[in-house]
């Protein structure tokens, strides 16, 4: 069946590191999109990417799509406390776009 | 983007007991609304699609009638877990617009 897989599960980094997360799906998906839960929350959803080879940034953040539409990577710059959370990436089902199907998160701890 | 919220944001119950989860569209009228389970330090997995003015659509595995939803308004969907179990104890969210997400319901079942 239709999965999304994402590495790494669990990363520890000092402040000011960079972290990356990427994510890859046994499909080709029409959007990707990025979400961030922290601690004892609720996703909140970060970014939507549409386009092949598309890259998008948010400050820090920076965004990518594969040109085959099947990977995606979320890179963050400089890391700080409070960029703590598990982030995840979710692409929709194929057959119903509006059905989303989740990776298992990177869980991101940030030593200050 | 739309605001969703969800009450009770926590409750413990007894097993055998049901409880009554509420999702609420604040600011968006939904036609659709999403039901997920989220256990400890796992991805989010989709119990259903809550469709106003008619019946749910379950995911594999999910139990219709254990897990009973209805969309009664565009702006109200409510959950409820009938006779709960410890092992139903998990992290329910909804979300509308596929991409908002409610702040939670924390369930506890004893």
């Amino acid at each position: 069946g239709q999965q999304v897989m994402q590495i790494p599960q669990y990363q520890h980094v000092q402040e000011g590191e960079d972290f990356t997360t990427y994510c890859n799906s046994s499909t080709t998906l029409s959007n990707i999109q990025w979400y961030k839960q922290r601690p004892g929350g609720h996703p909140v959803f970060l970014i939507q990417l549409v386009k092949s080879g598309e890259v998008k940034k948010q400050k820090r953040l920076t965004f990518q799509f594969g040109e085959a539409k099947k990977n995606s990577s979320l890179h963050i710059t400089a890391t700080q406390t409070t960029d703590v959370g598990t982030y995840f990436c979710a692409g929709p089902y194929a057959g119903n776009n509006r059905k989303l199907i989740w990776g298992l998160g990177t869980s991101l701890a940030v030593n200050p | 983007g739309a605001v969703v919220s969800q009450h009770p944001s926590w409750v413990i119950c007894k097993s055998g007991t049901s409880v009554k989860i509420e999702c609420r569209s604040l600011d968006f009228q939904a036609t659709t609304m999403f039901w997920y389970r989220q256990f400890p330090k796992q991805s989010l997995m989709l119990m259903a699609t809550s469709n106003e003015g008619s019946k749910a659509t379950y995911e594999q595995g999910v139990e219709k009638d254990k897990f009973l939803i209805n969309h009664a308004s565009l702006t109200l969907s409510t959950l409820t877990v009938t006779s709960a179990h410890p092992e139903d104890s998990s992290f329910y969210i909804c979300s509308v617009a596929e991409q908002f997400f409610g702040p939670g319901t924390r369930l506890t079942v004893l």
